[in-house]
């Protein structure tokens, strides 16, 4: 069966505190794998997209790894603006999208 | 932004009544898509259409409709709203076919069934 899990929950760090998400995925032929950031209330912001097992992506102080298994969202040294829900979500087929449930991301001054 | 605007943004309305979200998209972009947000649950694929009068269902699709008489405007419609669908809808698009599209989301509609 075709599923995503995220992990942790949420993750409290203090400013400054580097950490990483996880995103371990189970599906039949990834065609992509993606990073979404979601703030309260809002509709989630695309950031990310990974194709294949070693890719890597940069954006400002986040970091994204694929492996054949699992992605990582890699937080350095973080700042309170980028707390938020970080949503990770995988096509497995044409036009079929998984989503994680999401980490809550809580970064304190 | 994506270009994507969906109305109305919050509703509360009675069980068993009918209501309609409306997307509407400025990108011309041919895959859209109603998902819903639940606590626990994720996002979950509701309908997604591939192009005008084109739609397939997702994975919820009980109790939900959906048209697209134009390419830029995606309709999602309870025909009988039950307590169960209260929710938050997001819209989303695509602008590819194949292999690691990108899907962009819309700000949400947050529906409350009384």
């Amino acid at each position: 069966e075709d599923q995503v899990t995220q992990s942790p929950e949420a993750l409290r760090l203090q400013e400054g505190e580097s950490s990483s998400l996880n995103c371990s995925y189970t599906v039949s032929g990834l065609r992509g794998l993606f990073w979404y950031r979601q703030d309260p209330g809002k509709g989630p912001e695309f950031l990310f997209t990974l194709y294949s097992a070693g890719e890597e992506k940069e954006k400002e102080r986040l970091k994204a790894t694929l492996t054949k298994k699992e992605s990582f969202l890699h937080i350095t040294a973080p700042k309170p603006e980028d707390s938020a829900t970080y949503l990770c979500a995988v096509q497995a087929n044409f036009n079929k999208f998984y989503f994680g449930s999401g980490t809550k991301l809580n970064v304190k001054p | 932004d994506a270009g994507i605007t969906q109305s109305p943004r919050h509703k509360v309305t009675e069980t068993g009544t009918p209501v309609t979200l409306r997307c509407h998209q400025t990108e011309n972009h041919r895959y859209m898509y109603w998902y819903r947000q639940d606590p626990g649950h994720g996002l979950r694929l509701i309908h997604y259409s591939y192009g005008v009068k084109d739609t397939d269902k997702g994975e919820v699709s009980d109790g939900y409709s959906v048209s697209r008489s134009k390419t830029e405007d995606f309709l999602l419609t309870l025909e009988s709203a039950t307590s169960s669908q209260t929710s938050v809808y997001f819209c989303a698009i695509s602008e590819s076919y194949g292999g690691g599209n990108t899907i962009y989301f819309g700000e949400g509609s947050w529906l409350t069934v009384v």
